[in-house]
């Protein structure tokens, strides 16, 4: 079975700065997704960055980009220019590539993100 | 469209008591994943249904758990006893079988058990 870990419960930067969240995964797979969602207050989970195993290129979102090593199993996501409303829980999640497992996530335990003005 | 609809968004009940919640998935999707989330396990896949059918129910807690899909409109997340552990955020999700990769989430229900 896969399992992500994010070993930071929390994080804070200050605004217009950079951050770096980490995420570690393990699976026996090669071919797989991984994802980085935002959660805000709201509850809303809201997909953030994804990116393809087999891609050696890193995802790019505007000010969100991902650090993908695949033979460390690690995924760190980072805000660049941080605003205040990027202020919120980040899950990393795994999602296997295997036609079965349909769109199943797992999921990590989250980082609370603050952001100071 | 208004994307995954889940309801109530909030339910307060008493122990022992039989709770119900509903999700309309954005029209067109395959795929329907009951997940909850609590602070101490995190975002926890229940069940999920591909075209209505149970695919993979493994993650369903108890047998007072229970979810169905009539139709592909409409599912239902039933727990009958319900317990104070319960207490969680319930979030429906779904996914079109052409972009597999990607969830649409509802806004979830947040369930408290007294």
């Amino acid at each position: 079975a896969q399992t992500v870990t994010q070993s930071q419960p929390e994080m804070s930067v200050q605004e217009a700065e950079t951050v770096t969240l980490s995420c570690t995964y393990d699976t026996s797979e090669s071919d797989y997704y991984l994802f980085w969602y935002k959660q805000p207050p709201s509850r809303q989970m809201i997909l953030v960055i994804r990116q393809e195993a087999y891609k050696q290129q890193n995802a790019t979102e505007n000010r969100f980009s991902v650090n993908f090593q695949k033979a460390a199993k690690s995924f760190s996501l980072k805000i660049s220019d941080s605003q205040l409303g990027d202020a919120a829980m980040y899950f990393c999640a795994y999602r296997s590539a295997q036609e079965t497992s349909g769109s199943r996530l797992t999921f990590g335990e989250g980082t609370q993100l603050t952001v100071n003005p | 469209d208004a994307g995954v609809i889940q309801s109530p968004r909030h339910e307060v009940t008493e122990m022992g008591q039989e709770v119900t919640l509903r999700c309309k998935p954005i029209s067109g999707h395959d795929y329907l994943f009951w997940y909850r989330q609590t602070m101490m396990r995190g975002l926890e896949l229940l069940i999920y249904f591909n075209n209505n059918v149970p695919i993979d129910d493994s993650g369903m807690p108890e047998d007072r758990f229970s979810a169905k899909m009539p139709n592909a409109s409409f599912s239902t997340l039933k727990i009958q006893p319900s317990e104070p552990r319960d207490s969680a955020v319930y979030f429906c999700a779904s996914s079109p079988v052409r972009i597999r990769v990607k969830l649409f989430f509802g806004s979830g229900t947040q369930l408290s058990v007294l």
